[in-house]
């Protein structure tokens, strides 16, 4: 069976400073596809960033980097030098190569105060 | 890129009464689409997978019976949620997917409110 934790339930910081969103999965497929998604007030999920199970390079993206470690089963999310604009849900997500279907953590409740 | 509609975004309706919502692929077939829901301040809990041309599978706890899902074409797939009472409340989204090794795509969310 496949499962997401994000044990962080909310994380507040101010403005400017670093911070990481972990997430930890389980899945007994081979193949399989983790995610990231932004989830604002609105309620649009919004795509940052997809990581295949057989690639496990880091990835930067402006202030934006994700860590894969298929070791611990994590890919962390860190946010450098927030801003009030990233405030927002954020979920990590993971798809299975076998199924198809893509199951999420329970979120993260991201304040980032000015 | 890729492009899901849902219609509607927002929806009203009474208890009793039923509610259908649309989830369209604009610019792509996909072949799965999934239907999640999200209770305020909770995860996107999976409801249903739907393959064009065949039956729906239910997650686990899913009243199949309550929440229809028809896929009738590689582009359309419908959610209707039947008997609609209060606690059917909720937001709703739908996912179209191709190849997941080539992500998902979803659609903006259906908040639903039964009165």
């Amino acid at each position: 069976a496949q499962k997401v934790t994000q044990a962080q339930t909310e994380i507040s910081v101010v403005e400017k400073e670093d911070v990481t969103l972990d997430c930890v999965y389980e899945t007994r497929d081979t193949t399989y596809y983790l995610f990231w998604y932004k989830q604002p007030p609105s309620g649009e999920l919004v795509f940052l960033i997809r990581r295949n199970s057989f690639d496990e390079q880091n990835e930067i993206s402006g202030r934006y980097s994700w860590n894969f470690q298929k070791s611990t089963s994590s890919f962390n999310f860190t946010i450098t030098a927030s801003q009030v604009v990233d405030s927002a849900v954020y979920f990590c997500a993971l798809g299975s190569g076998n199924t198809g279907k893509l199951i999420f953590g329970q979120g993260t409740t991201l304040q980032v105060k000015p | 890129g890729a492009v899901v509609s849902q219609h509607p975004s927002r929806v009203i309706c009474k208890s009793g009464t039923s509610v259908k919502i649309e989830c369209r692929s604009l610019d792509f077939q996909a072949t799965t689409m999934f239907w999640y829901r999200q209770f305020p301040k909770k995860s996107l809990m999976l409801m249903a997978t739907s393959n064009e041309g065949s039956k729906a599978t239910y997650e686990q706890g899913v009243e199949k019976d309550k929440f229809l899902i028809n896929h009738a074409s590689l582009t359309l797939s419908t959610l209707t949620v039947t008997s609609a009472h209060p606690e059917d409340s909720s937001f709703y989204i739908c996912s179209a997917v191709t190849d997941p090794a080539e992500g998902y795509t979803f659609g903006s969310g259906t908040r639903l409110t039964v009165v």
